[in-house]
């Protein structure tokens, strides 16, 4: 089925570790997102792709990094993981046109100890 | 800056109760708004849409009118069902910023049979 896939699903790190969170998207969509989803917080924008070969910082861009590897794929890293860090990941994907909605992926529980 | 309010959770209705939930904007530019909804474990989904006022989004039952008047892009449906429990998330998105939407904190809404 078309849409957004995110890797892993769920993933437990200690503190200071790193890792990096797939998404790919088989749309051909131009623009790609990264959110995460706190309690009572809604979801805030990390790091976004308008379109291949650019990214820019969201609302909460701190101790993260990106790539937007080609159209299809954009990864988010977490270089030395903290506890704040802890939250649920989604990543999304939509065409550069005014008025489309996301599609977003099924997310990633990620969990710092 | 561009932002959105939501009304607080929780909602818990009967079923067959009659739904609203209460969002409104505020944004710099002329927004597009949108519902999506989030069942349990899973990805966000959009539910409507509408991109211009007056516009009237609806799906499954529900509904929501763009008041431009009013800033507001209220959820409303006729009868609800326990299927319905979900959490419910008003986002708006703004012409030439690289279509990026930007969330309420989210409505959960529980439907009782």
């Amino acid at each position: 089925n078309a849409g957004v896939t995110q890797t892993p699903k769920f993933q437990v790190l200690k503190t200071g570790q790193s890792m990096t969170l797939q998404c790919a998207q088989d749309m051909n969509h131009n623009s790609m997102y990264w959110y995460r989803q706190d309690p009572g917080m809604g979801l805030r924008l990390i790091y976004y792709s308008a379109s291949e070969g650019t990214t820019d910082k969201g609302e909460v861009p701190n101790g993260y990094n990106v790539s937007r590897l080609n159209k299809r794929e954009f990864s988010l890293r977490l270089e030395s993981a903290a506890p704040s860090q802890t939250s649920v990941y989604f990543c999304a994907s939509s065409e550069t046109v005014w008025g489309y909605g996301y599609t977003f992926g099924s997310g990633t529980r990620l969990t710092v100890v | 800056g561009d932002s959105v309010t939501q009304m607080e959770g929780p909602v818990t209705l009967s079923e067959e109760a009659f739904l609203t939930i209460n969002c409104t904007y505020t944004a710099t530019g002329y927004p597009s708004l949108f519902w999506y909804v989030q069942y349990p474990g899973e990805g966000l989904q959009l539910l409507l849409k509408a991109t211009k006022a007056d516009d009237k989004g609806s799906n499954k039952g529900f509904e929501a009118t763009y008041r431009k008047e009013t800033t507001s892009f209220h959820l409303e449906k006729g009868s609800v069902q326990v299927s319905d429990s979900a959490v419910y998330f008003c986002a708006l998105s703004v012409q030439n910023q690289g279509g990026k939407l930007i969330f309420g904190q989210g409505t959960e809404l529980s439907v009782k049979p």
